[in-house]
Protein backbone atom coordinates (compact mmCIF):
# COMPACT_ATOMS: atom_id res chain seq x y z
CA UNK A 1 0.00 0.00 0.00
CA UNK A 2 0.86 3.64 -0.70
CA UNK A 3 3.37 5.17 2.20
CA UNK A 4 3.91 8.36 2.76
CA UNK A 5 7.60 10.18 4.60
CA UNK A 6 7.84 13.62 5.79
CA UNK A 7 10.75 15.53 6.82
CA UNK A 8 11.68 17.71 9.22
CA UNK A 9 10.02 16.19 12.27
CA UNK A 10 10.71 19.51 13.87
CA UNK A 11 11.65 22.56 11.97
CA UNK A 12 12.38 26.20 14.12
CA UNK A 13 12.67 29.34 12.14
CA UNK A 14 12.48 33.03 12.49
CA UNK A 15 9.68 35.22 11.69
CA UNK A 16 10.06 36.21 8.74
CA UNK A 17 12.03 33.45 6.90
CA UNK A 18 10.72 30.60 4.88
CA UNK A 19 9.92 27.12 5.76
CA UNK A 20 10.08 24.34 3.61
CA UNK A 21 8.59 20.65 4.49
CA UNK A 22 9.03 17.53 2.01
CA UNK A 23 7.05 14.40 1.58
CA UNK A 24 7.81 11.74 -0.64
CA UNK A 25 5.30 8.58 -1.61
CA UNK A 26 5.50 5.05 -2.61
CA UNK A 27 2.62 4.75 -4.84
CA UNK A 28 2.65 6.65 -8.43
CA UNK A 29 -1.06 5.65 -8.76
CA UNK A 30 -1.87 8.53 -5.97
CA UNK A 31 -3.35 11.54 -7.47
CA UNK A 32 -4.51 13.77 -4.50
CA UNK A 33 -1.95 15.40 -2.00
CA UNK A 34 -3.39 17.76 0.38
CA UNK A 35 -1.66 19.21 3.41
CA UNK A 36 -2.88 19.64 6.73
CA UNK A 37 -2.76 22.21 9.68
CA UNK A 38 -2.82 20.88 13.04
CA UNK A 39 -3.24 23.03 16.18
CA UNK A 40 -2.60 21.36 19.97
CA UNK A 41 -5.82 19.47 21.05
CA UNK A 42 -7.66 20.10 17.96
CA UNK A 43 -8.78 18.67 14.36
CA UNK A 44 -6.59 19.15 11.07
CA UNK A 45 -7.38 22.01 8.76
CA UNK A 46 -6.81 21.65 5.19
CA UNK A 47 -4.42 24.44 3.79
CA UNK A 48 -4.00 23.42 0.27
CA UNK A 49 -3.90 20.42 -1.64
CA UNK A 50 -2.94 19.70 -5.50
CA UNK A 51 -3.54 17.03 -7.91
CA UNK A 52 -1.72 14.76 -9.90
CA UNK A 53 -2.01 17.14 -13.01
CA UNK A 54 -0.91 20.07 -11.69
CA UNK A 55 3.07 20.78 -10.68
CA UNK A 56 2.12 23.62 -8.28
CA UNK A 57 -0.23 25.65 -6.73
CA UNK A 58 -0.30 28.61 -4.58
CA UNK A 59 -2.21 30.23 -1.78
CA UNK A 60 -0.68 33.59 -0.62
CA UNK A 61 1.83 32.88 1.88
CA UNK A 62 1.53 29.05 1.00
CA UNK A 63 2.63 27.01 -1.70
CA UNK A 64 2.97 23.30 -2.44
CA UNK A 65 4.92 21.76 -5.31
CA UNK A 66 4.66 17.99 -7.04
CA UNK A 67 7.27 16.16 -8.31
CA UNK A 68 5.12 12.78 -9.81
CA UNK A 69 8.46 11.60 -11.41
CA UNK A 70 10.37 11.70 -8.20
CA UNK A 71 7.39 11.01 -6.28
CA UNK A 72 7.41 14.15 -3.83
CA UNK A 73 5.74 16.63 -3.00
CA UNK A 74 6.97 20.22 -0.84
CA UNK A 75 5.02 22.42 1.30
CA UNK A 76 6.41 26.19 1.18
CA UNK A 77 5.77 28.85 3.76
CA UNK A 78 6.87 32.27 2.66
CA UNK A 79 6.94 35.09 5.26
CA UNK A 80 5.96 32.93 8.61
CA UNK A 81 4.39 34.48 11.23
CA UNK A 82 4.09 33.14 14.84
CA UNK A 83 0.21 31.71 14.50
CA UNK A 84 1.79 29.49 11.66
CA UNK A 85 3.54 27.55 14.77
CA UNK A 86 1.44 24.01 14.87
CA UNK A 87 2.05 20.40 13.52
CA UNK A 88 1.76 19.83 9.69
CA UNK A 89 0.81 16.97 7.83
CA UNK A 90 1.00 15.77 4.81
CA UNK A 91 -1.09 12.83 2.94
CA UNK A 92 -1.77 10.72 -0.46
CA UNK A 93 -4.43 9.29 -1.81
CA UNK A 94 -4.10 6.45 -2.85
CA UNK A 95 -6.40 6.56 -6.68
CA UNK A 96 -8.76 3.16 -5.93
CA UNK A 97 -10.20 5.11 -2.94
CA UNK A 98 -13.27 7.45 -2.75
CA UNK A 99 -11.38 10.41 -2.59
CA UNK A 100 -11.37 10.70 1.64
CA UNK A 101 -8.99 7.80 1.98
CA UNK A 102 -5.61 9.61 3.39
CA UNK A 103 -2.42 8.20 4.21
CA UNK A 104 -0.19 11.01 6.02
CA UNK A 105 3.37 11.47 6.86
CA UNK A 106 4.72 11.63 10.09
CA UNK A 107 3.88 15.30 10.61
CA UNK A 108 6.34 18.78 10.96
CA UNK A 109 6.51 20.68 14.64
CA UNK A 110 6.64 24.19 12.76
CA UNK A 111 7.68 26.77 15.22
CA UNK A 112 8.10 30.65 14.42
CA UNK A 113 9.93 32.71 16.73
CA UNK A 114 9.48 36.46 16.93
CA UNK B 1 -18.74 26.25 9.47
CA UNK B 2 -18.05 22.66 10.42
CA UNK B 3 -20.06 20.12 8.48
CA UNK B 4 -18.97 17.07 9.81
CA UNK B 5 -19.82 16.82 13.54
CA UNK B 6 -18.26 14.51 16.10
CA UNK B 7 -19.61 13.48 19.94
CA UNK B 8 -18.43 13.66 22.77
CA UNK B 9 -15.35 15.63 22.25
CA UNK B 10 -14.30 13.91 25.16
CA UNK B 11 -15.19 10.79 26.92
CA UNK B 12 -13.53 9.12 30.24
CA UNK B 13 -14.16 5.22 30.60
CA UNK B 14 -13.09 2.63 33.30
CA UNK B 15 -11.07 -0.29 31.62
CA UNK B 16 -13.66 -2.95 30.57
CA UNK B 17 -16.54 -0.61 29.49
CA UNK B 18 -17.37 0.56 25.65
CA UNK B 19 -17.88 3.92 24.47
CA UNK B 20 -19.86 4.83 21.36
CA UNK B 21 -18.39 7.94 19.43
CA UNK B 22 -20.89 9.45 16.76
CA UNK B 23 -20.03 10.96 13.30
CA UNK B 24 -22.57 12.89 11.32
CA UNK B 25 -22.37 15.20 8.14
CA UNK B 26 -24.57 18.26 8.30
CA UNK B 27 -24.79 18.97 4.75
CA UNK B 28 -24.51 16.68 2.54
CA UNK B 29 -24.91 12.67 2.68
CA UNK B 30 -21.49 10.56 2.75
CA UNK B 31 -21.81 7.23 1.53
CA UNK B 32 -18.23 6.96 2.93
CA UNK B 33 -16.89 7.95 6.47
CA UNK B 34 -13.50 7.08 7.78
CA UNK B 35 -12.17 6.74 10.94
CA UNK B 36 -8.54 7.60 12.17
CA UNK B 37 -6.93 7.86 15.74
CA UNK B 38 -3.79 9.79 16.86
CA UNK B 39 -1.36 8.92 19.52
CA UNK B 40 -0.06 12.02 21.18
CA UNK B 41 2.79 13.54 19.01
CA UNK B 42 1.82 10.91 15.95
CA UNK B 43 0.55 11.32 12.88
CA UNK B 44 -3.10 10.41 12.19
CA UNK B 45 -3.55 6.63 11.03
CA UNK B 46 -6.35 5.05 9.46
CA UNK B 47 -8.22 2.74 11.43
CA UNK B 48 -11.32 2.10 8.97
CA UNK B 49 -13.42 2.72 5.97
CA UNK B 50 -16.87 3.33 6.89
CA UNK B 51 -19.95 2.18 4.11
CA UNK B 52 -23.25 2.82 4.45
CA UNK B 53 -25.78 0.13 4.66
CA UNK B 54 -22.42 -2.45 4.46
CA UNK B 55 -19.73 -3.40 6.25
CA UNK B 56 -16.65 -1.17 7.30
CA UNK B 57 -13.54 -2.07 5.56
CA UNK B 58 -10.89 -2.39 8.53
CA UNK B 59 -6.81 -1.23 7.84
CA UNK B 60 -4.53 -4.05 8.75
CA UNK B 61 -3.81 -4.61 12.45
CA UNK B 62 -7.18 -3.14 13.19
CA UNK B 63 -9.48 -5.45 15.37
CA UNK B 64 -12.77 -4.76 13.75
CA UNK B 65 -14.67 -6.93 16.97
CA UNK B 66 -13.06 -4.34 19.00
CA UNK B 67 -13.67 -1.06 16.80
CA UNK B 68 -17.34 -1.67 16.24
CA UNK B 69 -18.57 0.83 13.25
CA UNK B 70 -22.14 0.86 12.48
CA UNK B 71 -23.13 3.32 8.83
CA UNK B 72 -26.91 3.22 9.03
CA UNK B 73 -27.75 6.30 7.40
CA UNK B 74 -25.92 8.58 4.87
CA UNK B 75 -25.31 10.74 7.52
CA UNK B 76 -23.94 9.15 10.85
CA UNK B 77 -21.54 6.73 11.34
CA UNK B 78 -20.48 5.29 14.69
CA UNK B 79 -17.29 4.00 16.40
CA UNK B 80 -18.42 1.68 19.39
CA UNK B 81 -14.57 0.98 21.16
CA UNK B 82 -15.44 -2.09 23.22
CA UNK B 83 -14.23 -3.63 26.27
CA UNK B 84 -11.77 -0.67 26.41
CA UNK B 85 -8.19 -0.41 27.61
CA UNK B 86 -5.71 2.06 28.95
CA UNK B 87 -4.13 1.67 25.54
CA UNK B 88 -7.00 2.34 23.91
CA UNK B 89 -6.61 6.07 24.96
CA UNK B 90 -6.53 8.18 22.14
CA UNK B 91 -7.66 11.08 19.77
CA UNK B 92 -10.36 9.66 17.13
CA UNK B 93 -11.40 11.83 14.36
CA UNK B 94 -13.73 10.97 11.81
CA UNK B 95 -13.73 12.18 8.46
CA UNK B 96 -16.29 12.40 5.71
CA UNK B 97 -16.21 14.34 1.86
CA UNK B 98 -18.90 14.76 -0.42
CA UNK B 99 -19.83 12.95 -3.18
CA UNK B 100 -18.40 15.03 -5.62
CA UNK B 101 -14.53 13.37 -5.45
CA UNK B 102 -12.85 16.90 -6.10
CA UNK B 103 -14.39 17.98 -2.52
CA UNK B 104 -11.62 18.44 0.15
CA UNK B 105 -11.76 15.90 2.97
CA UNK B 106 -13.86 17.46 5.94
CA UNK B 107 -12.46 16.09 9.68
CA UNK B 108 -14.95 16.01 12.47
CA UNK B 109 -13.29 17.65 15.96
CA UNK B 110 -11.96 14.36 17.27
CA UNK B 111 -12.94 12.90 20.50
CA UNK B 112 -10.54 12.36 23.09
CA UNK B 113 -10.86 9.09 24.60
CA UNK B 114 -9.12 8.53 28.30
CA UNK B 115 -9.63 4.63 29.83
CA UNK B 116 -8.55 4.77 33.32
Amino acid sequence: GENVEQHPSTLSVQEGDSAVIKCTYSDSASNYFPWYKQELGKRPQLIIDIRSNVGEKKDQRIAVTLNKTAKHFSLHITETQPEDSAVYFCAASPPYNQGGKLIFGQGTELSVKP
Amino acid sequence: GAVVSQHPSWVICKSGTSVKIECRSLDFQATTMFWYRQFPKQSLMLMATSNEGSKATYEQGVEKDKFLINHASLTLSTLTVTSAHPEDSSFYICSANREDRNSPLHFGNGTRLTVT
